[in-house]
């Protein structure tokens, strides 16, 4: 069964630092993993898409990569900025779980001014 | 503007009482999903639809019901088989049910509190 996990939970910068979220999945036969973002009280919006035979992708400041082998992915946001403050959730879509996505749990970002 | 409309924002049910959320898209996309989202905890799937007149449980179906009449509108009802109501709840859509490489769209989300 897949599981899906992000560390840290929580985490708070100042501003103008550049910074790693993780994801990590335990089984690495997936078709793609998402990067989502989520403001407190809304829905998600899709940052990143990496598809299985990619090794990353990037939009503007947020760079995420891809590790299949080792069940790892990281969003790398540069320059972080109050307004990347936000919780973001990494889902992975399996090749034996078609159509489904598995999400992790978030970790929760504040970024000082 | 396309996109997905979630109402109510916040709802109350109280004990035993049967609540249905809506969910509607305008983006003509074939498959529609509900999860929901306990604070500190990823999505988790309750039902999703490939297409009109067709639902299939996901992964925390009991005490929910949902429907397909129409293509874009896909609701979810809760019942009073569900003891532990209380969470925020999702609706996705994406142009397709297994399209490999996709993304999906998301309302922004209903707030269900048990009085």
């Amino acid at each position: 069964k897949q599981e899906v996990t992000q560390i840290p939970a929580a985490l708070s910068v100042p501003e103008g630092e550049n910074l790693v979220l993780n994801c990590s999945f335990t089984d690495s036969a997936i078709y793609n993993l998402q990067w989502f973002r989520q403001d407190p009280g809304k829905g998600l919006t899709s940052l990143l898409l990496i598809q299985s035979s990619q090794r990353e992708q990037t939009s503007g400041r947020l760079n995420a990569s891809l590790d299949k082998s080792s069940g790892r992915s990281t969003l790398y946001i540069a320059a972080s900025q109050p307004g990347d403050s936000a919780t973001y959730l990494c889902a992975v879509k399996g090749s034996s779980n078609t159509g489904k996505l598995i999400f992790g749990q978030g970790t929760t970002l504040q970024v000082k001014p | 503007d396309g996109g997905i409309t979630q109402s109510p924002k916040y709802l109350f049910r109280k004990e035993g009482q049967n609540v249905t959320l809506s969910c509607e898209q305008n983006l003509n996309h074939d498959a529609m999903y509900w999860y929901r989202q306990d604070p500190g905890q990823g999505l988790r799937l309750i039902y999703y639809s490939q297409i009109v007149n067709d639902f299939q449980k996901g992964d925390i179906a009991e005490g929910y019901s949902v429907s397909r009449e129409k293509k874009e509108s896909f609701p979810l009802t809760v019942t009073s088989a569900q003891k532990n109501p209380t969470a925020f709840y999702l609706c996705a859509s994406s142009i397709e049910f297994d399209r490999t490489n996709e993304k999906l769209f998301f309302g922004s989300g209903t707030q269900l509190s048990v009085l």
